[in-house]
C-alpha cells in the first residue's frame, strides 16, 4: 500500500477565498483521484489527476472551480476556489496502488473544510 | 452510472456478529471492496472480493458476494467497540469507484 498525507487536516476559510489542499504520496502512482465527502454523505468523485495531463472532471465539477495540479508522480494539489458555504466538505484524495490486478484505491486522512 | 446501496445505520452488542450489506446494481464489477471511516478520518481499506469469489475470510471479517443477486456483505465477528465507525461499500467500473451511502455502525459495550 502507499502512505499518503495531506495539508492542511482541516481549515476554516471565509466566504469568497480560495483554499489549496495537498496531497502527498510516498510512491510514484500513476493516478490520483480527489473526491468530496459533504457531511453525512458518500464520497463524491470531483476528478482524476494524471502526471502530466489536464485532469478529468466529473459531471457538476469544473476547472475553474476546482482547479488541479500534477506536477509529479507523488503530489497533486486541488483548490477550492471562490468558496461559499455550500463548498464545506471533507476533501479526500486517493491513489490507486497495486498495478492492474486490482485497482485498488487507497485514502488521504481528509481534509475538512469549513467555510462561513 | 453505478448505484451502490446500504443501509444507514446498525447498531450491535460487543461480542455480537455485525453483517453490513450492500447490493449494486453493475454486473460486470471486477472488484467490490470494503472501507471503513473513523470519525475525522479518512478511509481505511478493509478487504476486497473477486467477482468470480463467492467468500473470502480475513480474521474478523467474512465478504460474502451473490453475484447473481448483486449482494454483498460484510460480516465482523466478535465486534468490538473499536469497530465503531461507517463502513462504505464501493465497486469498480471502467476504473472509477461508486461508494455506497455508508453503514453506520455503533458497537454498545
Amino acid at each position: 500500500s502507499a502512505v499518503i498525507s495531506q495539508k492542511p487536516s482541516r481549515d476554516i476559510c471565509q466566504r469568497g477565498t480560495s483554499l489549496t489542499i495537498q496531497c502527498q504520496v510516498d510512491s510514484q502512482v500513476t493516478m490520483m483521484f480527489w473526491y468530496r465527502q459533504q457531511p453525512g454523505q458518500s464520497l463524491t468523485l470531483i476528478a482524476t489527476a494524471n502526471q502530466g495531463s489536464e485532469a478529468t472532471y466529473e459531471s457538476g465539477f469544473v476547472i475553474d472551480k476546482f482547479p488541479i495540479s500534477r506536477p509529479n508522480l507523488t503530489f497533486s494539489t486541488l483548490t477550492v476556489s471562490n468558496m461559499s458555504p455550500e463548498d464545506s466538505s471533507i476533501y479526500l484524495c486517493s491513489v490507486e496502488f497495486g498495478g492492474r490486478s486490482t485497482d485498488t484505491q487507497y485514502f488521504g486522512p481528509g481534509t475538512r473544510l469549513t467555510v462561513l | 452510472g453505478e448505484d451502490v446501496e446500504q443501509s444507514l445505520f446498525l447498531s450491535v452488542r460487543e461480542g455480537d456478529s455485525s453483517v453490513i450489506n450492500c447490493t449494486y446494481t453493475d454486473s460486470s464489477s471486477t472488484y467490490l471492496y470494503w472501507y471503513k471511516q473513523e470519525p475525522g478520518a479518512g478511509l481505511q481499506l478493509l478487504t476486497y472480493i473477486f467477482s468470480n469469489m463467492d467468500m473470502k475470510q480475513d480474521q474478523r471479517l467474512t465478504v460474502l458476494l451473490n453475484k447473481k443477486d448483486k449482494h454483498l456483505s460484510l460480516r465482523i465477528a466478535d465486534t468490538q467497540t473499536g469497530d465503531s465507525a461507517i463502513y462504505f461499500c464501493a465497486d469498480i467500473n471502467f476504473n472509477k469507484f461508486y461508494f455506497g451511502s455508508g453503514t453506520k455502525l455503533n458497537v454498545k459495550p
